[in-house]
């Protein structure tokens, strides 16, 4: 069985402050994606990185760096000097080659406090 | 078009009525998902579209719920005799492919059953 787990269901944060959201999941495969999502107020799901299973180099865009550790199944996404505008429900997903639905977490509700 | 469009926005309908979202996928776009997502939850996996064909329908809560891509490109969601526990969001998303590439996602259906 595939999973996707974020145990943070919230947090909060003061504006310029670093933080960091957990995924971890659980996969039989050996070849999968892993995927993190952004939906903001509005409601849109916004694409933001997709790693595949046999890639652990560590990503960095701007303000936002990803983690992957296949030793402890962790996918785990970090904002640096958070911003208000971060404020959103942020979901890490999953997805294996042999499966073509994409399990999604619960989410992560961040809120970046001025 | 430019990217995943669904119709309508909100919906509001009675209870035991029939209707029909759709979604307009990113042309070109072969595999298309259908998702529900209730309040303070991740996306729960209905349907995935490789073309015209239904790949996987495992997530489809019951036989009152049915989808089609008639000619691979836009699909259309029907539910049958809904039920105020069917009122949720339901979003739409298509890929390249498939096979892990990035899904993204239209801004979703708010379906509400009364």
């Amino acid at each position: 069985a595939q999973k996707v787990t974020q145990a943070q269901t919230e947090i909060s944060v003061v504006e310029k402050e670093d933080v960091t959201l957990d995924c971890v999941y659980e996969t039989r495969d050996t070849t999968y994606y892993l995927f993190w999502y952004k939906q903001p107020p509005s409601g849109e799901l916004v694409f933001l990185i997709r790693r595949n299973s046999f890639d652990e180099q560590n990503e960095i865009s701007g303000r936002y760096s990803w983690n992957f550790q296949k030793s402890t199944s962790s996918f785990n996404f970090t904002i640096t000097a958070s911003q208000v505008v971060d404020s959103a429900v942020y979901f890490c997903a999953l997805i294996s080659w042999r499966d073509d639905k994409i399990i999604f977490g619960k989410g992560t509700r961040l809120h970046i406090l001025p | 078009g430019a990217g995943v469009s669904q119709t309508p926005s909100n919906k509001v309908t009675e209870k035991g009525k029939y209707v029909e979202l759709r979604c307009d996928p990113i042309s070109g776009h072969t595999a298309l998902y259908w998702y529900r997502q209730s309040l303070g939850q991740g996306p729960e996996f209905l349907i995935y579209f490789q073309g015209t064909g239904a790949a996987d329908d495992s997530g489809l809560p019951n036989d009152r719920f049915f989808a089609v891509r008639p000619e691979g490109s836009v699909s259309t969601l029907k539910i049958q005799r809904t039920e105020r526990g069917d009122s949720a969001v339901y979003l739409c998303a298509s890929s390249a492919t498939g096979e892990g590439t990035e899904a993204f996602f239209g801004q979703g259906t708010r379906l509400t059953v009364v």
